[in-house]
């Protein structure tokens, strides 16, 4: 079992509200991630990290925002949430090897169910 | 386009039933294979990955086998329990990258009924 947390576990907001995802991961894992993952659909990566004081935009666009202030916590902000921001929210960390990134481990969090209304 | 698919969709067994899921991929070039498996309202766990050299790869009553010349994988599922239900997903990673880019399937939905 992954020590890989999400809060809240679900969200229903109003359209225009400013919402904060939680994610913390007691690992030590240097490379942290945020997926979106629509229902019966694969994963897109929206932002992911490398370490403390990076971060970087995924594969698909999004509006929301993250940081990485400490190891442990990679929080994934929306300023505006608006009901096209309805889905679920992934956070996954892996081990940095130094082999690089294509034999690493992704170990995912329970997720966070958003929907706006 | 999604370099993995999967398939089937969804499938339903009897428990105590065995099954084979597929995966069949274009990314290039590959550097590693995955399943996961993922319970409903719940992340992913790894279940089984493979390298280019490895052809099998087992946990407990899953096997996973790759065929790395026609990009094919299956992942078998014998004597299946209630607790089997959930979605697969094929995860291919590339070496393009110092990321490791990862490409998702979009799984298939596996129900057990008793």
């Amino acid at each position: 079992e992954a020590d890989i947390y999400q809060t809240p576990r679900y969200l229903v907001i109003g359209t225009g509200k400013k919402i904060t995802l939680e994610c913390s991961q007691t690992m030590g894992h240097d490379k942290m991630y945020w997926y979106q993952q629509d229902p019966g659909m694969e994963l897109h990566l929206i932002h992911y990290s490398y370490g403390v004081n990076s971060t970087e935009k995924g594969d698909l666009s999004s509006e929301s925002t993250v940081s990485r202030i400490r190891t442990e916590h990679f929080p994934l902000t929306l300023e505006s949430a608006r009901p096209s921001h309805t889905s679920q929210y992934l956070c996954a960390s892996s081990e940095a090897m130094a082999s690089g990134g294509a034999a690493e481990t992704q170990y995912f969090g329970p997720g966070t169910r958003l929907l706006v209304l | 386009k999604n370099q993995v698919e999967q398939s089937p969709q969804s499938l339903i067994i009897l428990e105590g039933k065995n099954c084979t899921l597929q995966c069949n991929y274009t990314v290039s070039p590959f550097s590693n294979l995955r399943w996961y498996k993922q319970d409903t309202g719940r992340g992913p766990v790894s279940l089984t990955i493979m390298t280019f050299s490895e052809n099998t790869k087992s946990n407990g009553r899953y096997t996973a086998t790759l065929d790395a010349d026609t990009k094919q994988s299956s992942l078998h599922i014998t004597a299946s329990q209630l607790s089997d239900s959930a979605s697969y997903i094929c995860v291919v990673s590339d070496r393009g990258s110092t990321l490791g880019r990862l490409y998702f399937g979009r799984g298939t939905q596996l129900t057990v009924w008793p």
